[in-house]
């Protein structure tokens, strides 16, 4: 079956630093790929997503690219701010056409110190 | 504002007392979804509904039940909790299948003592 595997954390930073948090997947297809951000206390918010090959997803300064030929969708941004602290979740929905949900990493949780 | 609301946020309950964990949203949305997060599992699906009167079971159905009365409300019942059932949910809607974006509630906090 379809399954994620991301690094577990606590990915610790220092304010201003390069963020790589590194995704990689298994799935047969073509899968829509995201990434989910939960703050404290909250649900999970989409930050970003891509949908085919070469893709590259962006918002809030964060990118993405999806990258068929290594499998993988590594979150990254150039300068990482203290409420950029949560934990985030790569997740893919499979190609399949059903209507199940999607699969989620097990999360990555980092910490932004000023 | 479009959202999904679940009520409660948090709960404490003794094994075997049935609960119900309610969800709505307003965004018009025909897919609806739980799932339940534990610390180093990540989030895993419970169960899902495509509209109206037709649920399907996720990756971890076992111990759940939920109805689709309405297109808007998916409640999650526990007809008798287990302390493996202690966890955090997480009701979801979706535009499927326009879009596979998932809409998260706030979460639920669940102990079952």
């Amino acid at each position: 079956g379809d399954s994620v595997t991301q690094m577990e954390g606590p990915v610790t930073l220092s304010e201003e630093a390069f963020l790589t948090i590194n995704c990689t997947y298994t799935a047969t297809g073509y899968p829509s790929l995201f990434w989910y951000v939960q703050y404290p206390g909250e649900g999970l918010q989409l930050l970003l997503k891509a949908t085919k090959a070469d893709d590259k997803g962006s918002n809030k300064g964060f990118e993405a690219t999806y990258r068929k030929e290594t499998t993988s969708f590594h979150l990254e941004k150039g300068s990482v701010q203290v409420s950029d602290s949560a934990v985030y979740f790569c997740a893919l929905r499979g190609s399949g056409g059903g209507a199940d949900g999607l699969t989620f990493g097990k999360g990555t949780h980092l910490i932004i110190q000023p | 504002e479009a959202q999904v609301t679940q009520n409660p946020r948090y709960l404490i309950t003794v094994t075997g007392k049935k609960l119900t964990v309610t969800c709505s949203q307003n965004m018009n949305h025909e897919y609806m979804s739980w799932y339940r997060q534990d610390p180093g599992l990540g989030l895993r699906q419970i169960y899902y509904s495509m509209n109206v009167e037709v649920t399907d079971k996720g990756d971890v159905p076992e111990g759940y039940k939920v109805s689709r009365k309405e297109k808007r409300n998916f409640p999650l019942i526990l007809e008798s909790p287990s302390p493996n059932q202690t966890s955090l949910y997480f009701c979801a809607s979706s535009n499927f299948p326009n879009s596979y974006e998932q809409y998260f509630g706030p979460g639920t906090r669940l102990t079952v003592t």
